[in-house]
This record gives C-alpha cells, structure tokens and sequence, in this order.
C-alpha cells in the first residue's frame, strides 16, 4: 500500500527556519516525482514544484523559486520542503504527493498535509 | 485567482446527478489532459480522474468526467451524502511548465 505520512504541525515566528518532512513507503521512491502542493487558508490549491528522488532534479513554480527548497534523503525514502525565513505569508496547509505512472501529469497519492503557522 | 476557473458551489440531493465545470484556455486544458481530485478538509486530497476520464482504481463508476476544447467536467451520479467535499479540476500549463489548478468546487449535499 503506497503511503505519504506528512510531519506535524508547526508553529513558527517570522524569520525562523523549518523542515518538513514525507515519508514514503509501498513504491519505489527513486522512480517517482514526488511534488509539493500549498493550500492557503480558504484557497484553493497551489503547485509548488517537484522534485525526482533518483537524481534530485527539481522543477519548482516561478511563485516559490528561491522561497523554498526541495530535497530528498533516499537512505528513508522522504523527501522535505524547508525554508531558510519564514514569513507570515506562509501560514498553509502543505501536501506532498506522489506524480502518477505513465503519461499525463497527475498526482496518484498525497500526504494528509502538514500545518503551517508563523506569527509575525 | 486560479488559472482554471471554478464555480465554488455546487449542491444536489441524495441520488441526484450534478455536475462541476472547470475552464481553462489552450496553454492547459486545451493542449494537456484534465485531472480531478477530491478533499475533504482535514484530510488528504484524492485523485478522482485522470488522464480526462480514466478512474484510478477503488473509484466507483459514479464518478465520470469529460473535456472539450478548453473546458472540461466532472459528473457525480446517484450523489450520495459521503460526496459532500471540496472538489478540484487540474491540468499542466505551458506557461507555467507545471501543473495548475481551479479555484475549488465545494459540493453539498443536501
């Protein structure tokens, strides 16, 4: 069974650095991108790049580029999203998910989400 | 403002058929295949649809979807109350070089 455990919620101050995590299990991690998906409160949802566990290429949205950064510890098969100075303006709801076999660009299995709130 | 746009309503009785519409333009819906995902909030969103109509396994055939030039939908018959949650229409963009999606459906179930 393919699972995406998410770290827990955090809660941080402005300026603060964080790391969260996803654990994956039941496929093969380095064969799957695995992308990151922000949901703001009452919003929709918001592509935020991906990255490729077998080599570590990511692709990241033009809206998070040099915000953000992906990467990948294949030793425990989880991948993170970390920030180096949080801000307000990311307090979300962060998914991972898995990219789906085959052609198209979808996203098969997602992580519960992990909570995030900074305080200003 | 989402790229693809939503109606952020939709609501049916039990054992209704309803159906959610999402528009897009050619750089995503008119060039690239339509996905749809179901969240319930507090938990973790599901793929629906892929591939504009192809179901992933364990999704009941209630559940169908179609696409037209840039716009595309997704039809829930015989609705039922577990349905009641919020629903996403997605599809790569060209001009972003990744996928973007709508604005968010939610359904209710009367």
């Amino acid at each position: 069974e393919v699972q995406l455990v998410q770290s827990g919620a955090e809660v941080k101050k402005s300026g603060e650095s964080l790391h969260i995590s996803c654990a994956t299990s039941g496929y093969k991690f380095t064969s799957y991108w695995i992308g990151w998906v922000r949901q703001m409160s009452g919003k929709g949802l918001e592509w935020m790049g991906i990255i490729y566990p077998g080599d570590s290429n990511t692709r990241y949205s033009p809206s998070f580029q040099g915000q953000v950064t992906m990467s990948v510890d294949k030793s425990i098969n989880t991948a993170s999203l970390q920030w180096n100075s949080l801000k307000a303006s990311d307090t979300a709801i962060y998914y991972c998910a898995k990219v789906g076999p085959g052609t198209g660009y979808y996203f098969d299995y997602w992580g519960q989400g992990t909570l995030v709130t900074v305080s200003s | 403002q989402s790229v693809l746009t939503q109606s952020p309503s939709a609501s049916g009785t039990p054992g209704q058929r309803v159906t959610i519409s999402c528009s897009g333009s050619y750089s995503n819906i008119g060039s690239h295949t339509v996905n749809w995902y179901q969240h319930r909030p507090g938990t973790a969103p599901k793929l629906l649809i892929y591939n504009d109509n192809q179901w992933p396994s364990g999704v009941p055939d209630r559940f169908s979807a179609s696409k037209s030039g840039t716009s595309a939908s997704l039809a829930i018959s015989g609705l039922q109350s577990e349905d009641e949650a919020d629903y996403y229409c997605a599809a790569w963009d060209d001009s972003l070089n990744g996928p973007v999606f709508g604005g968010g459906t939610k359904l209710t179930v009367l």
